[in-house]
């Protein structure tokens, strides 16, 4: 079945540490997606990219990068710069049409803490 | 800006009752409009979805209708279940700019008792 793959599930950080969460998808889509979720402030864009070799930030990035080397992964690093990065990560993909019809399609997402 | 307001939660039912969760959004011109579900521990599930106006999305007895002229698109169902309990998330896809630009509400808590 086509979809959408994070891991790991759970990831603890210490202090002053970089930890990379890993996004698969297998849907051939072309833009794929790095949202943050904490209780209470519903989703908000860290990343998204449309096309290989390229990525744009979105309304939270300070603190994080991506890469985007190959269609099917898009991994998140959550650098030491980011002061308060515990938070349910959630990746997303979707077609590009050129509409805004199109869903994205949702991986079970990654808990980051701190230790 | 575009933004989406949803009623706050938790929201609370027994079984069987009738469903509305409160949507509204401000955008530039016709966006699409979606509501996605949130299972515990899970990530967000497409649920319905409307490209225009006055179409109806439905799914799995939801139903939500797009709404021009109240710029709405609530969430309703006539008869919830337990498994029915989830976060409930409405979201819009500006016109222009593809799905890239999706914005999201902060989602309404439902809990279903038996």
């Amino acid at each position: 079945d086509g979809g959408i793959t994070q891991s790991p599930k759970y990831l603890f950080r210490k202090e002053g540490q970089n930890v990379t969460l890993s996004c698969e998808q297998n849907l051939n889509h072309d833009a794929m997606y790095w949202y943050r979720q904490d209780p209470g402030q519903g989703l908000r864009l860290i990343y998204y990219s449309q096309i290989v070799n390229d990525f744009q930030k979105g309304d939270i990035a300070e603190g994080y990068s991506v890469s985007r080397e190959k269609k099917e992964s898009f991994p998140l690093t959550v650098t030491s710069a980011q002061k308060n990065p515990t938070a349910f990560y959630l990746c997303a993909s979707s077609p590009m049409t050129g509409s805004s019809n199109q869903p994205q399609h949702f991986g079970d997402g990654t808990r980051l803490s701190i230790l | 800006g575009n933004s989406v307001t949803q009623m706050e939660g938790p929201v609370t039912l027994s079984e069987e009752a009738f469903l509305t969760i409160n949507c509204t959004y401000t955008a530039t011109g016709y966006p699409s409009l979606f509501w996605y579900v949130q299972y515990p521990g899970e990530g967000l599930q497409l649920l319905l979805k409307a490209t225009k106006a006055d179409d109806k999305g439905s799914n799995k007895g939801f139903e939500a209708t797009y709404r021009k002229e109240t710029t709405s698109f609530h969430l309703e169902k006539g008869s919830v279940q337990v498994s029915d309990s989830a976060v409930y998330f409405c979201a819009l896809a500006p016109l222009q700019g593809g799905s890239e630009k999706l914005v999201f509400g902060k989602g309404t808590k439902l809990t279903v008792n038996p």
